[in-house]
């Protein structure tokens, strides 16, 4: 069945520091790759997300990388902040119901 | 002007209760969603909704029964409350392609007592 596989579970970086957490998705037919963060109490919200056309994609400190062939995806954050300290979600979703396959979510601590 | 509401924020509630979670969303999607996500932060999909037509429903028990009287409101019945019920269910839409952002609601903490 549809699945996505999330490591680690936990991160913890010194500020300034780089971040990677990686994502694994089984249905080959999966084509839009999000990445949420969720803070403590917040709703999830979106802050990159890839289309299988494209094999990476930037906004200022985050990136993301796809390998289509490998089913893998990459969320990386530079220059990690406090305020990156958060519970970042991949997701995968073959977009005919727009409905989403989660990873399990990675805790990112980023220490002072 | 909140995207995707939902109400209650919070719900306590007793064993065998029926409650009921209201979700609208003023962003114009043609689909929307409900996700729940269980005490180790686990995101999974319950429903979804595309202009009042059902067309996810993942293996959720019928205690559970989502209602959309039109394409802007999804609404979360539940019944006969179970202590397993207990976690954060998330509305949320997106336009009707699916291959574009979902906007969550700001989430209802569900505690079955």
């Amino acid at each position: 069945g549809e699945n996505v596989e999330q490591h680690p579970s936990t991160l913890s970086v010194q500020e300034g520091d780089s971040a990677v957490i990686k994502c694994t998705y089984s249905d080959s037919a999966s084509n839009y790759f999000p990445w949420y963060k969720q803070e403590l109490g917040k709703r999830p919200q979106l802050i990159i997300d890839i289309r299988s056309n494209v094999g990476e994609k930037k906004d200022q400190r985050i990136a993301v990388t796809l390998n289509k062939t490998a089913k893998h995806f990459s969320l990386h954050i530079t220059e990690t902040q406090p305020e990156d300290s958060a519970v970042y979600f991949c997701a995968a979703s073959k977009g005919d119901t727009g409905k989403l396959i989660f990873g399990q979510g990675t805790t990112l601590q980023v220490k002072p | 002007d909140t995207a995707v509401s939902q109400t209650p924020k919070y719900l306590v509630t007793q064993m065998g209760n029926d409650k009921s979670i209201k979700c609208e969303q003023n962003l114009g999607h043609d689909t929307m969603y409900w996700y729940k996500q269980d005490s180790k932060k686990f995101l999974k999909i319950m429903f979804s909704y595309n202009n009042k037509e059902l067309i996810i429903n993942e293996t959720v028990p019928n205690r559970f029964s989502p209602k959309s009287p039109d394409k802007a409101h999804l609404n979360l019945h539940i019944n006969s409350l179970e202590l397993g019920d207990s976690a954060v269910y998330f509305c949320a839409s997106s336009p009707a392609t699916g291959l574009s952002e979902a906007f969550f609601g700001q989430g209802t903490r569900l505690t079955v007592v």
